[in-house]
Parts: structure tokens; C-alpha cells; sequence
């Protein structure tokens, strides 16, 4: 039972260079969320996906861009890395509110640092 | 816009001390609140999920009451233990279906 996925858990870029996160879920989720986490700000929201070929910015979207591929993967993509972008990145999926099935749960997280 | 806050930042008890954790929040049109538990270098792990339709969950020495009209939410712990030690964070999910996340309070439960 493998819940929320994440790859890779450690990454260094150099400043310019561009990567992909990549995300996966096995239960069935229709929502799914990356984040991201510094010390003194707690956890803010990058972009968010309610369902297949959906999705929708949170609070620090610039710099990012995102793809939900299927049900099951959200991808999130730093085009030109940037060193304020050095950063803990979470995933996270929830499921539908009208089944009542709403529980997150998270990825083990991805530390990215950009030199 | 949804903001939480989480009261105490930090908090150092003896073990054995029951205690409690504060979580407020300014906009009350949420559907359920989520309490977590973030171990240092860990992702977060789901600890009670209170629909907004009940007042409280229980799991084993963990019990959460919600509050939704005040917008308030305490995680009670029992009989703390060493093991308990971590960062708890809320998080009240309302109709945009967003997780807004406080920045959590730093447990520290001493032998």
C-alpha cells in the first residue's frame, strides 16, 4: 500500500536548469496538491488539482508549472530554477467530499536545493 | 482568504503531562479539519480528520473537538510520551477544497 509517491527524494540543480517532480497516488484520488515548506512559513500551497485535466494556482505559484497526466500522476515542473525556489516539496492527494472520503495524505517529500 | 493559526509555536512538557494544542482559523465555511503529525526531515502524517459536521474524533490518546462557529479546533493529548514528540500542524479544508495549513506547533515531551 504505497499511498502518496514522490520522486526524487533529494535534488540539487544548478541555477537555470529546469526539472520535474514527479508525483503518484494509488487511492483513487480526485484531488491532489503540491507544496512547499520553509522554515518559518509552514506549508504553502503551489498549485492545486481537483480532478483529471484540471488545475488551479495556490499562494506561490510563479515559477512553476504543473500537469495532472492522469488520475493518478501530477507532475510539477520548475522551468529555471531559481535559488528562492530551494525548498522542501511536498505532494498530497484527498479524496471526493461527496462520498465523504476528504483525508489527505502526503508524500515523504522532495529537498531541493538550487546552487 | 483562509488564514490559521496555532498556539503555542513551541511547547516542552514532562512526560506523562496531558496537553493541549490550539488551532484557530478565520474563515468558518470549511467541510472538515484535518490534524497532522510532521516527524523532523518526515513528510506529514494524518492523525483525525473531523468532519465539519461533528464536534470531536478520538484516536487511542489523541482526541480533537472542532468548533467550526468560533473558528477553533484543540488536539487534546493524553499521557504524553517521548515518542510523541514532533510538530503538529491543522489544516481546515473549506469549499475551494484547499488544505490551508497553520505553521504548527513543536512538541517536545521530555523522559
Amino acid at each position: 500500500n504505497a499511498g502518496v509517491t514522490q520522486t526524487p527524494k533529494f535534488q540539487v540543480l544548478k541555477t537555470g536548469q529546469s526539472m520535474t517532480l514527479q508525483c503518484a497516488q494509488d487511492m483513487n484520488h480526485n484531488s491532489m496538491y503540491w507544496y512547499r515548506q520553509d522554515p518559518g512559513m509552514g506549508l504553502r500551497l503551489i498549485y492545486y488539482s481537483a480532478s483529471e485535466g484540471t488545475t488551479d494556482k495556490g499562494e506561490v505559484p510563479n515559477g512553476y508549472n504543473v500537469s495532472r497526466l492522469n488520475k493518478r500522476e501530477f507532475s510539477l515542473r520548475l522551468e529555471s530554477a531559481a535559488p528562492s525556489q530551494t525548498s522542501v516539496y511536498f505532494c498530497a492527494s484527498s479524496g471526493d467530499r461527496s462520498i465523504m472520503n476528504t483525508e489527505a495524505f502526503f508524500g515523504q517529500g522532495t529537498r531541493l536545493t538550487v546552487v | 482568504k483562509q488564514e490559521v493559526t496555532q498556539i503555542p509555536a513551541a511547547l516542552s512538557v514532562p512526560e506523562g503531562e496531558n496537553l493541549v494544542l490550539n488551532c484557530s482559523f478565520t474563515d468558518s465555511a470549511i467541510y472538515n479539519l484535518q490534524w497532522f503529525r510532521q516527524d523532523p526531515g518526515k513528510g506529514l502524517t494524518s492523525l483525525l480528520l473531523i468532519q465539519s459536521s461533528q464536534r470531536e474524533q478520538t484516536s487511542g490518546r489523541l482526541n480533537a473537538s472542532l468548533d467550526k462557529s468560533s473558528g477553533r479546533s484543540t488536539l487534546y493529548i493524553a499521557a504524553s510520551q517521548p515518542g510523541d514528540s514532533a510538530t503538529y500542524l491543522c489544516a481546515p479544508q473549506g469549499g475551494s477544497e484547499k488544505l490551508v495549513f497553520g505553521k504548527g506547533t513543536k512538541l517536545t515531551v521530555n523522559p
